[in-house]
This record gives structure tokens, C-alpha cells and sequence, in this order.
């Protein structure tokens, strides 16, 4: 079935440095991508779309400049986490749509999400 | 606009006993719905979904759930509990057209009791 795999799955890093988060397809092309943001036990907000070849698509109150994304190929999408602070602190998760429709979950499938710490 | 209620952050149920884990959802048209399932720091997986078709709707896991269009309800079920069962589920909305983004309930923490 199809795959999603993201890395890392954790990081930690210093204020004010940037982080990348991948999020690849693997057996399948994914022309839309998403990221979303979870807080402890809370549900996930979708930060963005993304689809390949085009700028993303942000969420009403997600900071672009903070949260860039990238979508330059279509097994490919990066979430740069930039001048991060303790506040972006959290579990961030991509999700791929297969534009084949796939078997599982209608044509999306989850990656395994990175927890980012800012410390 | 979309959006889907689980009305219980937790449900505390004995192994070996049925459980239900409630969700409700509005939408403008057909809905798509989903359950999704969440182990600690790992992302979603899929337990089932609703596109058309039998209102009762078979998963993995053992787990079902119950279409009811007149109470807006998409309910997720199981027979009998196990332990294994203690995770976090998630009921989703997914637009029918557009960009297919998933609406997600606040989740429920299910607790099986061994």
C-alpha cells in the first residue's frame, strides 16, 4: 500500500535555528501534501497545503514565514520550522494524497510524524 | 462549513466489553468520514471509511461503525475490548471536492481496563 515515510522522526534544537522536516511518498507520486500540528492532547490543526510545483496554502493564522514550505517534486514536500522558538514546540505530521486513489483512507496516507523540541 | 464533534475526550471501557466511541459531523453535501487511530508520537492510522454505500462500515482491528445519516452520526464500535485497543481516535470529515482536506474531531482517548 502506500507509504509515507517522514523525517526525522525527533529533534531537538536551539532557539533560533532552523529545522527541516521531509516528507516523502514512496511508492507513489503525491501531487498534494499536508502538514499538520498537533498539540498535547489536542487534535490536529492543518497548517497548510501544498502542491507540487506551486506555493502552498496556508491556514488562516499560520505564520508563512515561519513555517515554509516546500513541494518541488512530487515524492517530496519539506516543512522548515525557521527561527524556532520554545512556542514551536510540538508534533508535527504530513499527510500525502495519491491522486491514483489508493486503498487506504480514500488516497491519504499519514507519515509517522516528528516531535520537535525547541529548547 | 464542515465539522465533526467527538463529544467525549475519554472513554473507560473493561476488556472484553463492547465500546462505542461517539462522533458527529455536519457537511453541506455527502460526507466522506473517517477513524483514524493514534499511538504515542506516531501519526494516524486508518481504521475505515464511509464514501457511499451499507451505513455499517467494517475496519481494521475488528472495529466498526455505524453510518446514521438522520442523527449526523458516524460512530466507531467494537464487540469486545483489548487492552491493545488503549489509543487515541480520531473521526474525520474529508471535503468532497476542492483540495480534499480532512476536517479532525478533537479527538477521544480510549482507556481498555485489563
Amino acid at each position: 500500500g502506500a507509504v509515507v515515510s517522514q523525517h526525522p522522526s525527533w529533534v531537538i534544537c536551539k532557539s533560533g535555528t532552523s529545522v527541516k522536516i521531509e516528507c516523502r511518498s514512496l511508492d507513489f507520486q503525491a501531487t498534494t501534501m499536508f502538514w499538520y500540528r498537533q498539540f498535547p492532547k489536542q487534535s490536529l490543526m492543518l497548517m497548510a497545503t501544498s502542491n507540487e510545483g506551486s506555493k502552498a496554502t496556508y491556514e488562516q493564522g499560520v505564520e508563512k514565514d515561519k513555517f515554509l514550505i516546500n513541494h518541488a517534486s512530487l515524492t517530496l514536500s519539506t516543512l522548515t520550522v525557521t527561527s524556532a522558538h520554545p512556542e514551536d514546540s510540538s508534533f508535527y505530521i504530513c499527510s500525502a494524497r495519491d491522486p491514483e486513489g489508493g486503498s487506504i483512507g480514500y488516497g491519504y496516507t499519514f507519515g509517522s510524524g516528528t516531535r520537535l523540541t525547541v529548547v | 462549513a464542515q465539522s465533526v464533534a467527538q463529544p467525549e475526550d475519554q472513554v473507560n471501557v473493561a476488556e472484553g466489553n463492547p465500546l462505542t466511541v461517539k462522533c458527529t459531523y455536519s457537511v453541506s453535501g455527502n460526507p466522506y468520514l473517517f477513524w483514524y487511530v493514534q499511538y504515542p508520537n506516531r501519526g494516524l492510522q486508518f481504521l475505515l471509511k464511509y464514501i457511499t454505500g451499507d451505513n455499517l462500515v467494517k475496519g481494521s482491528y475488528g472495529f466498526e461503525a455505524e453510518f446514521n445519516k438522520s442523527q449526523t452520526s458516524f460512530h466507531l464500535k467494537k464487540p469486545s475490548a483489548l487492552v491493545s485497543d488503549s489509543a487515541l481516535y480520531f473521526c474525520a470529515v474529508r471535503e468532497a471536492s476542492g483540495t480534499y482536506k480532512y476536517i479532525f474531531g478533537t479527538g477521544t482517548r480510549l482507556k481498555v481496563l485489563a
